[in-house]
């Protein structure tokens, strides 16, 4: 079975800080990890994913995610925060292989950048 | 622009009205989704259709029927609603073709429509 976890069903930091989204996973094969970023009134949108090979991805807006297998984690990063990136984002999970082919979501967390 | 439009974004019924939600896209994409987004609740799969078959069906009341004429449409049938089911309802598509087993394309999402139960 498959299964993800977002500890924080909300995170606030200040516009040029740092920001870490966390999200955590179960499965029984190998993980493959999205993130996807919902803006008010409007559909989700992938912003990254982890399939193979290297643990750090990039994905669009400048931000990245770091892929801990012993950790079982997928957490989502950026260097800078903008008042923009003010969203909700949902991590989700497929498990490989013989997993469902279809991905699990968390719950989303809400990210809140202040000015 | 995701390459998946919805129709209509917005839709007030009341319960004993029939209406239908329709989902396009323009990505050549295998599988295409139904999402039902509540406040305070998970996103929920309600429908997967590969290939125009229909793959998934996650215990959704037969209230809602969907219809996958061809790999580009996907419609969602509405009738005789309940206010719970005021939601935002989204509509994805992806390369995989889960009948031929697991992938790793990332979904695209539609922007919703929402809709209210009165």
């Amino acid at each position: 079975a498959q299964s993800v976890a977002q500890p924080e069903d909300q995170v606030n930091v200040a516009e040029g800080n740092p920001l870490t989204v966390k999200c955590t996973y179960s499965v029984s094969g190998n993980p493959y990890l999205f993130w996807y970023v919902q803006y008010p009134n409007r559909g989700l949108q992938f912003l990254l994913k982890y399939i193979t090979g290297d643990n750090l991805v990039k994905g669009s807006y400048g931000f990245e995610a770091e892929f801990n297998k012993s950790q079982t984690s997928f957490h989502l990063k950026k260097p800078s925060a903008l008042v923009s990136d003010s969203a909700l984002y949902f991590c989700a999970v497929r498990d490989e292989p013989g997993g469902s082919y279809i991905p699990t979501f968390g719950r989303g967390t809400s990210l809140i950048v202040h000015p | 622009e995701t390459g998946v439009t919805q129709t209509p974004r917005h839709l007030v019924m009341g319960m004993t009205n029939k209406k239908s939600l329709k989902c396009e896209q323009h990505l050549g994409h295998n599988a295409m989704y139904w999402y039902k987004q509540s406040a305070k609740k998970p996103l929920e799969l309600m429908f997967v259709y590969s290939l125009e078959e229909r793959v998934e069906n996650n215990s959704v009341p037969s209230r809602f029927s969907p219809e996958c004429p061809n790999s580009s449409h996907l419609f969602l049938h509405l009738h005789t609603l309940q206010p719970e089911d005021s939601a935002l309802y989204l509509c994805a598509s992806s390369q995989d073709v889960p009948v031929l087993g697991t992938g790793s394309y990332e979904q695209y999402f539609g922007p919703g429509t929402r809709l209210t139960v009165t």
